[in-house]
Parts: structure tokens; C-alpha cells; sequence
């Protein structure tokens, strides 16, 4: 019954390092997205997937690469990590675009 | 404007209470959602709804498609229930299906 896993829980980032947060999901869905979460604002959209091999670009896309290979994984990379990308990350799937969404425990990440 | 609206932003509650927490939206929708996130802790789905009203416990959404207006109850409320109560409606744009969120309803029950 794990879910929706993301790691690491907190990472703390120099600017212009680069880093892969690591999401995967055990239960068969095809569809997975990231989202951030900043203090006031709603979550927002990054990158989403509907299933292995296809990705597309969500709301604030700016920055991140996604990939996804297998049904089970959905890594987001920051290639070149900047302050403004100082955020909550949230990892989710859910069966197909319109089924409940499950939602990993969140990745907090400073970029100093 | 946002798409999707809560209030109130925050709430702070006695012990026993009943709670009222609303949505409002502004765009076509196929679903809504109501989550909830525990400080420091992930975001767990409450309810999903696209008419009418669903029971859970002590929880209790309705959503009103013509008013675009969703609220959610919590009866007889207890410190456990702090939290960030967010609203979420599923809308077709872009090209896509997509979450919109509210901002959160940070709810405190005081014993």
C-alpha cells in the first residue's frame, strides 16, 4: 500500500546545481503530474504525463524536465536549480486525467 | 481574479463546532475536489464530487453545479481536524484536463 512515494522529503540546493526529484506510484495509473506549492498560491501545474513515453507541459514549466519511461516513475529534473524555484513539490497520480488524484507526501526544496 | 475561490482564508474553531468551509468557482468543471494537508505532511484526497453531496464521518460536501459553489462541513470538530483544507475543481483547458486549486482554508480547532 505505498502509494504515491516522492524522495528526497527535503533537499537544500546551491544556485545552478541540478537535481532529479524521484516519484513513483504502485498503483498502475496512468496518469502522473507535478505540481509546486508556494506560500498563498494555489498548486500549480508544472508537468504531466498520461502515460509512459508521454509527457507534456503544465502551467509554470519553466526550468523543470520530466521523463517518463515506465508506468510506475515520473522523475522532475531541475537542470540548473534558481532561487525562484524555492518551493513544496508535490508528485500525483490518478487513473486517467479525470480519476481521483493520490498525492505523494511532498518534497521541500530550498535553492540558495 | 482566481478561478477558484475559498474562504474563508482562515479559521480558527472551538472544540465541538460545526465548520463551514466554501468554494467558489468561476470555470466549467467535471469534478471537484476537496483535499486535505496536515502541517509538514502530504496532501490527502477527501472527497471527489460532480453533483450533489457525499458523507465521509464527521466530513460533508455538497457542491451546487448552477452556482458554481462547493462547501465542506466538518460536524462535531476536533483538534485532529487542523489543517489546510484545499479546493480543487477539474477543468478541461489548454488542451488538457487540469487540477485548479484554491489557496487553502487553514482551519485551527482549539480544545
Amino acid at each position: 500500500n505505498a502509494g504515491v512515494t516522492q524522495t528526497p522529503k527535503f533537499q537544500v540546493l546551491k544556485t545552478g546545481q541540478s537535481m532529479t526529484l524521484q516519484c513513483a506510484q504502485d498503483m498502475n495509473h496512468e496518469y502522473m503530474s507535478w505540481y509546486r506549492q508556494d506560500p498563498g498560491m494555489g498548486l500549480r501545474l508544472i508537468h504531466y504525463s498520461v502515460g509512459a513515453g508521454i509527457t507534456d507541459q503544465g502551467e509554470v514549466p519553466n526550468g523543470y524536465n520530466v521523463s517518463r519511461s515506465t508506468t510506475e516513475d515520473f522523475p522532475l529534473r531541475l537542470l540548473s536549480a534558481a532561487p525562484s524555484q524555492t518551493s513544496v513539490y508535490f508528485c500525483a497520480s490518478s487513473r486517467g486525467e479525470t480519476g481521483q488524484a493520490f498525492f505523494g507526501q511532498g518534497t521541500r526544496l530550498t535553492v540558495v | 481574479k482566481n478561478e477558484v475561490e475559498q474562504s474563508p482564508q482562515n479559521l480558527t474553531a472551538q472544540e465541538g463546532e460545526f465548520i463551514t468551509i466554501n468554494c467558489s468557482y468561476s470555470v466549467g468543471i467535471s469534478a471537484l475536489h476537496w483535499l486535505q494537508q496536515h502541517p509538514g505532511g502530504g496532501i490527502v484526497s477527501l472527497f471527489m464530487l460532480s453533483s450533489g453531496k457525499k458523507k465521509h464521518g464527521r466530513l460533508i460536501a455538497t457542491i451546487n453545479i448552477q452556482e458554481k459553489h462547493s462547501s465542506l462541513h466538518i460536524t462535531a470538530s476536533h483538534p485532529r481536524d487542523s489543517a489546510v483544507y484545499i479546493c480543487a475543481v477539474k477543468s478541461f483547458s489548454g488542451g488538457y484536463n487540469k487540477l485548479i486549486f484554491g489557496a487553502g482554508t487553514r482551519l485551527a480547532v482549539h480544545p
